[in-house]
């Protein structure tokens, strides 16, 4: 119950085109959802996070969809770009300050 | 501006070799957390403290300790490394609030010999 399910595990894209990450999860008290991005050698670091009582939220070229009754969540990167390269991460948070994290989208975006 | 620093970046250690990381915030966060990550894996957490309250993750290994002397400092102990614990460990911090933000550190990439 605790899982955060990732997907795809990689993604290849071509510049300006749109990835879609998604992740699903079980546990119904969870009500965070941050999407990390982290290059090579560097640590994660948030890019965008939502809350279930909305539907989407869109940071620049970033937006989460949120779907509460599918326990879904996905990222969209709008007009993709070589430097978006990197791996993405989402997570599922609670009251408890604990994080599960999905298990990693590698993106590779071609020029 | 770094606001969490990790430090080494790098560390080799022999096998059996007591090996400490550290983490610094100048965030003054009240959460910090440790995770291990290996290549191409997800974090997974190690421990994390409630300012000085310490809570240790069901399936970290006993050779795996952590020290919080003040709010700023926080220190993973390694006892005896095995080859298994090869990984990049990573840091993070958060407000003590519900659905805040994990800042990550860039971690430290530790070896076995």
């Amino acid at each position: 119950q605790q899982q955060v399910k990732q997907s795809p595990q990689s993604l290849i894209v071509q510049k300006g085109g749109i990835p879609i990450i998604n992740c699903a999860y079980e546990n119904t008290a969870f009500d965070y959802f941050p999407w990390y991005q982290q290059f090579p050698g560097k640590g994660p670091a948030l890019l965008i996070a939502i809350r279930p009582d909305v539907s989407e939220k869109k940071e620049g070229r970033f937006t989460i969809s949120f779907n509460k009754s599918a326990k879904q969540f996905s990222l969209h990167i709008m007009d993709s770009q070589p430097g978006d390269s990197a791996t993405y991460f989402c997570a599922s948070g609670d009251s408890s300050y604990k994080l599960i994290f999905g298990s990693g989208t590698r993106l590779l975006v071609r020029p | 501006d770094a606001m969490v620093i990790q430090n080494p970046r790098y560390q080799v250690t022999q096998f059996g070799k007591p090996v400490t990381l550290s983490c610094s915030q100048t965030l003054n966060h009240n959460v910090m957390y440790w995770y291990q990550q290996k290549s191409s894996q997800a974090p997974k957490l190690l421990f994390h403290y409630y300012d000085k309250d310490f809570n240790n993750e069901a399936d970290t290994p006993d050779n795996f300790q952590s020290r919080r002397p003040n709010t700023s400092f926080c220190f993973l102990d390694i006892r005896s490394p095995g080859l298994g614990d090869a990984a990049m460990y990573l840091c993070a911090t958060a407000r003590r609030a519900v659905n805040q933000p994990q800042h990550f550190g860039d971690g430290t990439r530790l070896s076995i010999l």
